[in-house]
């Protein structure tokens, strides 16, 4: 079954700078790679996805990149804020329109100091 | 997007009890949902898949004499944990996906069980 690394587990950066979280996934048949930020007691809130069809994908200042053929994908934040803080988990999924689950990274707790 | 309503969103019961948590999809009908189960600071692991009208498919080590999941409808799906203890204590989410052959899957907001 698939398998999905995350790093790093914790990541603090000054407001201003940038982040970044980089996810290895282990089944090639995955193609569908979102991430989710979540907050304290919370559920997930999908914040950005990338199909395996793109290389890149950019939203104000969030961008998720792919490579296919390394088999990883990162979530780049520019210009972080305080409200940027909590924990963002990477996913990988084959086939989602079928049903297929979502298999969760091990999550990223991004604190952002001001 | 889309919208998941789970309740309740904390529940405090006595070891050996059931409860019940209903998660629904608002504005869209999910064929399928997840139900997730998440430690602290840890990450979510999927419990099951349920689909609806259907026997839902759990994942290896989870009981489902224990976890018991009703999927109705094509916007409600249940998570009843039989006989609760202790070590069921933990934070569950549930999640849809919208009919249709959608990608994108939306979460609940958890319920946070606590078994004294």
């Amino acid at each position: 079954g698939e398998n999905v690394e995350q790093h790093p587990s914790t990541l603090s950066v000054q407001e201003g700078d940038s982040a970044v979280i980089k996810c290895t996934y282990s089944d090639s048949a995955s193609n569908y790679f979102p991430w989710y930020k979540q907050e304290l007691g919370k559920g997930p809130q999908l914040i950005i996805d990338i199909r395996s069809n793109v290389g890149e994908k950019k939203d104000q200042r969030i961008a998720v990149t792919l490579n296919k053929t390394a088999k990883h994908f990162s979530l780049h934040i520019t210009e972080t804020q305080p409200e940027d803080s909590a924990v963002y988990f990477c996913a990988a999924s084959a086939q989602p329109q079928a049903g297929t689950a979502l298999i969760f990274g091990k999550g990223t707790t991004l604190s952002v100091s001001s | 997007g889309a919208v998941v309503s789970q309740h309740p969103s904390r529940v405090i019961c006595k070891s050996g009890t059931s409860v019940k948590i209903e998660c629904r999809s608002l504005d869209f009908q999910a064929t399928t949902m997840f139900w997730y189960r998440q430690f602290p600071k840890q990450s979510l692991m999927l419990m099951a898949t349920s689909n609806e009208g259907s026997k839902a498919t759990y994942e290896q080590g989870v009981e489902k004499d224990k976890f018991l999941i009703n999927h109705a409808s094509l916007t409600l799906s249940t998570l009843t944990v039989t006989s609760a203890h202790p070590e069921d204590s933990s934070f569950y989410i549930c999640s849809a996906r919208s009919a249709g052959g959608q990608e994108k899957l939306f979460f609940g907001s958890g319920t946070q069980l606590s078994v004294l």
